[in-house]
């Protein structure tokens, strides 16, 4: 069974601060994307990294996929209220053609 | 900006009755998800059609829910009978054909049954 765990399950810190999520596997996945959800909404795709070790960057948020292409973190620098919600992962598996395996998610609360 | 459209937004139901849920995916997406979502955790796939035909249904359950493309556009998911145990919300999500496209998801149906 493929599994992408995701770490911390739950995070709260003040505002300003910074914050690591990670998403790690013992697959390897073609592609990983990552999501934001909000309450009551549906997830949000932020991301899409593929090629291993990519960096990519959203104005504060910093996506990496690992060298192997098992793990991705998400890196938020200076975090807002609004950087508040559920992070999901989801990767598609190399050996399969249609399969997205998801996350548990980290729940993220930034206080003011 | 095109959504997935999602109906209806809540539903409240006595368990052993009949719910359906209908989505209509964006346009022009040929992949279309349902997925259940328990509170604070990530989804799980219920089933996924690729135009009218599903592609994976393995993890629904299949003596009570049942999910439908007919023309390979809108879709139903119907669940009967309702049990406790289901209530959750569910998801739709539509992507493009190929293999890396992301998902976009509905705003979803949260069933309480009682």
């Amino acid at each position: 069974t493929q599994l992408l765990e995701q770490s911390p399950q739950f995070l709260s810190i003040q505002e300003g601060e910074n914050l690591t999520v990670y998403c790690n596997s013992s697959s390897v996945f073609s592609s990983l994307q990552w999501y934001r959800q909000e309450p009551g909404e549906g997830p949000v795709l932020l991301v899409t990294v593929v090629t291993g070790g990519e960096v990519k960057k959203l104005k504060r948020l910093t996506f990496q996929f690992g060298d192997a292409r098992k793990d991705s973190s998400l890196h938020i620098t200076a975090a807002q209220p609004g950087d508040t919600g559920l992070y999901l992962c989801a990767g598609r598996p190399m050996d399969s053609n249609y399969q997205l395996i998801w996350g548990a998610g980290t729940k993220l609360i930034i206080k003011p | 900006e095109a959504e997935v459209a999602q109906s209806p937004r809540y539903k409240i139901t006595e368990k052993s009755q009949a719910v359906a849920f209908w989505c209509d995916p964006i346009s022009g997406h040929a992949t279309l998800y349902w997925y259940r979502q328990i509170l604070g955790q990530g989804p799980e796939l219920l089933v996924q059609f690729q135009d009218e035909s599903v592609v994976d249904d393995s993890q629904l359950p299949k003596d009570r829910f049942s999910a439908e493309r007919l023309k390979g556009v809108d879709s139903t998911l119907k669940i009967q009978p309702a049990e406790l145990g289901d209530s959750a919300m569910y998801l739709c999500a539509s992507s493009r054909r190929s293999y890396n496209s992301p998902l976009h998801f509905g705003n979803g149906t949260r069933l309480t049954v009682t």
